[in-house]
Parts: C-alpha cells; sequence; structure tokens
C-alpha cells in the first residue's frame, strides 16, 4: 500500500507570492490533516479534514487555508507570503478516530 | 485544552547504554498516546501507541512505554541503545472529547547516540 505522498518536496518562493502544497493520503483514509515545522516552534497543527469537511483548525492566519477533494486528496494554500512562512509542512492521513496518523515526508518551503 | 510536555530537548547517549525520553500530557477523561519518530529530512514514523489494555507497549526495534495514568506520564525507554536510533522523537495525545480525533505534539526529544 503506498504512503502518504507529499509533493513538491522544495519549494522557493519569494515575499508576497502564493503556493499551493498537495497531499495524497493512503487509499482508505479520509481524513487528512496538516502540520507546519519549524524548529522555534515544533510540530504546530494548521487543519484537519474528513469527508471534504473541515473539522478542526488551529491557530494560523486566514492566509493559510485547504481543501480536500472528494478522492480524499487534499491542499493547502498559503497567500501572501511571509519569511516566517518557511517551514517544513507535514499532511498527515488516519483511518478512524482512535487510528494513529500517517506521516508523509513532507513539503520545505523557503520563503526569500 | 491538551498539552504534552517533552521536558528534555536533547538527550545525548553512549551507544549500548539505556535512555528514557520523558513525556507527561495534561489530564483528561480519556486518551490515545503515541511516540513517534522522524529521521532527518523525513516525516514522522509511528514508533508505538497506547490505546487501552496493558499499560506497557512495545515496538518492533526493541522500544517501550508505560502508560501511567495517575502520573500522566507515557515515558520511552530503551535497554540498549544503537547508532542508528539517533533521531528525533515526539510524544502524542489523541483527545476525542470534542467528538473527533484532535492529536497534539510535544516539542520533540533529539536522541544523539554516541559510539
Amino acid at each position: 500500500k503506498a504512503g502518504v505522498t507529499q509533493t513538491p518536496r522544495y519549494l522557493i518562493k519569494t515575499r508576497g507570492q502564493q503556493v499551493t502544497l498537495s497531499c495524497s493520503p493512503i487509499s482508505g483514509h479520509r481524513s487528512v490533516s496538516w502540520y507546519q515545522q519549524t524548529p522555534g516552534q515544533g510540530l504546530q497543527f494548521l487543519f484537519e479534514y474528513f469527508s471534504e469537511t473541515q473539522r478542526n483548525k488551529g491557530n494560523f492566519p486566514g492566509r493559510f487555508s485547504g481543501r480536500q477533494f472528494s478522492n480524499s486528496r487534499s491542499e493547502m494554500n498559503v497567500s501572501t507570503l511571509e519569511l516566517g512562512d518557511s517551514a517544513l509542512y507535514l499532511c498527515a492521513s488516519s483511518l478512524s478516530e482512535n487510528s494513529p496518523l500517517h506521516f508523509g515526508n513532507g513539503t520545505r518551503l523557503t520563503v526569500t | 485544552a491538551q498539552s504534552v510536555t517533552q521536558l528534555d530537548s536533547q538527550v545525548p547517549v553512549f551507544e549500548e547504554a539505556p535512555v528514557e525520553l520523558r513525556c507527561n500530557y495534561s489530564s483528561s477523561v480519556s486518551v490515545y498516546l503515541f511516540w513517534y519518530v522522524q529521521y532527518p529530512n523525513q516525516g514522522l514514523q509511528l514508533l508505538l501507541k497506547y490505546l487501552s489494555g496493558s499499560t506497557l507497549v512495545e515496538s518492533i526495534n526493541g522500544f517501550e512505554a508505560e502508560f501511567n495514568k495517575s502520573q500522566t506520564s507515557f515515558h520511552l525507554r530503551k535497554p540498549s541503545v544503537h547508532i542508528s536510533d539517533t533521531a528525533e522523537y515526539f510524544c502524542a495525545v489523541s483527545d476525542l472529547s470534542g467528538g473527533y480525533q484532535k492529536v497534539t505534539f510535544g516539542t520533540g526529544t533529539k536522541l544523539q547516540v554516541i559510539p
């Protein structure tokens, strides 16, 4: 069974631009979560989607948004990029409510 | 809101020595507990989990963790570490009190195994 796939692996953008990251969950997993990982803040929860509906959202500004498609694939978008948005963005999928999260290898975003 | 504390940000240990990585969480009615490991330039991988039953859980590579409800702890231990165990370890708590799973991670502990 294929794992969680995140594309692209690396991205370099300049301040003010916008970016879209993609995540394909493990087949059969309907829940997809997004996390931002930085050396200073650790793992910060962004949002979680289940069956195309956002169920939970972390404390990030509205520049961070996401969506989930009917095939459970998910995208997150960051508009008006700031230097502080440089981070590793991790996507995770899970099968059910008490199942562990399965993570992708992440997208490393660098904002210059 | 749930919180997870990993007091040690870095733990150096000599190869073949024992190690304990500490994790404490804030009290809740019912939680599920996990340890994840992250190797450089990779995502997190599940190491072990506690959902119910025996309070001592083991992984396939020699790690074990014990759920202690009275102390709200879930410390990770290994009796003899190997160079390949060098990685960052994250403790996580899953809370279903809101009707759906909310996972909170600790800040991570970097385990450095010294040859």
